[in-house]
């Protein structure tokens, strides 16, 4: 089945950097969306992204589809403590007709050093 | 707040029991979808209902079972709990249109099994 590789694992930054992130799929897919995910809590919807090479903003966050439709791009600019949490990375095949099934990446999981 | 709504937040039985969550979509939402997250992964993707008739499978056990009632609230059903089954229970739903691909997660079932 598809697998998708998201790195880093986890990231330990300074409140004010910046961060990127990366999700990679074994095959192709026509939707790209960013969840963030607190302790003991939902996933809650970032970023959607529905087009190879489309480039989305959500304030700080920065989003992108691969030309390749195998991978995506997370950027977050000027990180702030509320920033901490778990990232994940989800794909929907376009080859699974009749249902909209997600598949989820490992996460990264970002912490801020005081 | 995503719209969607869980219950119980917390579960703790026991080895062998039988459980039911409960999960009710955002308002207008035909499709659900129950994921499993077990401590520290990734979501895996259970099943999919959608204006009451399942749609898609995924990893679900023979001993978890799933419906949607015609007033679109999902249920899940897990039977002869085991220890392994101790995760955290998610419920998303989705919208019509071109946004159908968006799911939006409920808080979430912390299922324990001693």
């Amino acid at each position: 089945g598809q697998q998708l590789n998201q790195s880093p694992q986890s990231m330990f930054i300074q409140e004010g950097e910046d961060v990127s992130m990366n999700c990679t799929s074994s095959s192709i897919f026509n939707t790209w969306l960013w969840y963030k995910q607190d302790p003991g809590e939902g996933p809650v919807l970032l970023i959607a992204l529905y087009k190879a090479g489309e480039l989305t903003s959500n304030g700080r966050l920065t989003a992108q589809f691969g030309i390749t439709r195998k991978d995506s791009f997370l950027n977050i600019s000027a990180s702030i403590p509320s920033d901490v949490g778990i990232y994940f990375c989800a794909g929907r095949d376009p080859h699974n007709f009749g249902n909209e099934k997600l598949t989820f990446g490992t996460g990264t999981r970002l912490t801020i050093i005081p | 707040d995503s719209g969607v709504t869980q219950t119980p937040k917390h579960l703790i039985t026991a080895t062998g029991q039988r459980v039911t969550l409960r999960c009710s979509p955002r308002s207008g939402d035909l499709s659900v979808y129950w994921y499993q997250q077990s401590l520290d992964q990734g979501l895996q993707f259970l099943i999919q209902y959608y204006n009451g008739e399942e749609r898609a499978k995924g990893n679900i056990l023979e001993r978890f079972s799933a419906q949607q009632f015609p007033d679109l609230h999902s249920e899940l059903n897990l039977s002869s709990l085991e220890l392994g089954d101790s995760a955290l229970y998610f419920c998303a739903s989705s919208s019509q249109g071109n946004s159908y691909n968006e799911q939006f997660f409920g808080p979430g079932t912390r299922l324990t099994v001693l």
